[in-house]
């Protein structure tokens, strides 16, 4: 009964390439969330999503940030044309339902260093 | 907007005191209220969730507290043990149920 899968668990990229972060939920939640922790802040909601649909993406910048949880296989996180500022760590954290009721199950994160 | 204050900031014990952790939130119009810990370099370990019907819940030695009217919930944790050095969160969900706000932690060091 695995976790929540995230990878890579760390991911060096220069300014200007794109970082693609993978989240697994836990066998049977539907319900996947992706967070922001930056050094010595802390943890920021990007966007909500269930399977096809982006519920909630308040919290995503408009610009250079897109998710995605298809119908099958892992929720995506991308970054275009990553700048130093997107250092960070990315933790996704999943649930059988929305949040209100259920609780929330972590993954170990994702954590990106631009160079 | 939900907004998450944990008090203190840092937290430093000898073993086997018995310490409490405090957060505050802003909206208390909330479903359940969810403590985290969360060990350095790592991801985040679910410890507690109080629903809102309730006022306390309990796990071995932890025990966290919710008060709604007030805003304001606490984490205790009894007889202290050097593995209980992580930073704690605490976590508020918005009224929109789509998110949990969390409070910057309290880290907590228990010397040996």
């Amino acid at each position: 009964n695995a976790g929540v899968m995230q990878n890579p668990r760390h991911l060096v990229r220069r300014r200007g390439q794109e970082a693609r972060l993978r989240c697994s939920p836990m066998k049977g939640h539907s319900h996947v969330y992706w967070y922001r922790q930056l050094p010595e802040e802390g943890l920021k909601f990007m966007v909500y999503l269930q399977k096809e649909n982006i519920i909630d993406e308040s919290g995503m910048p408009k610009e250079r940030f897109s998710a995605e949880f298809p119908k099958e296989g892992p929720s995506i996180l991308r970054i275009q044309q990553v700048v130093r500022g997107d250092s960070a760590a990315y933790f996704c954290a999943s649930s059988p339902g929305r949040t209100g009721a259920n609780v929330l199950t972590f993954g170990a994160g994702s954590r990106l260093t631009v160079l | 907007k939900q907004e998450v204050t944990q008090i203190p900031a840092a937290l430093s014990v000898p073993e086997g005191e018995n310490l409490v952790l405090n957060c505050s939130f802003t909206d208390s119009a909330i479903y359940n209220l969810q403590w985290f810990r969360q060990d350095p370099g790592k991801g985040l370990t679910s410890l507690l969730l109080i629903q809102s019907s309730q006022r306390e819940q309990t796990s071995g030695r932890l025990n966290a507290s919710l008060d709604k009217s007030s805003g304001r919930s606490t984490l205790y944790i009894a007889a202290s043990q050097p593995g209980d050095s992580a930073t704690y969160l605490c976590a508020a969900p918005a009224n929109t149920g789509n998110q949990f706000y969390f409070g910057t932690g309290t880290s907590l060091t228990v010397i040996p």
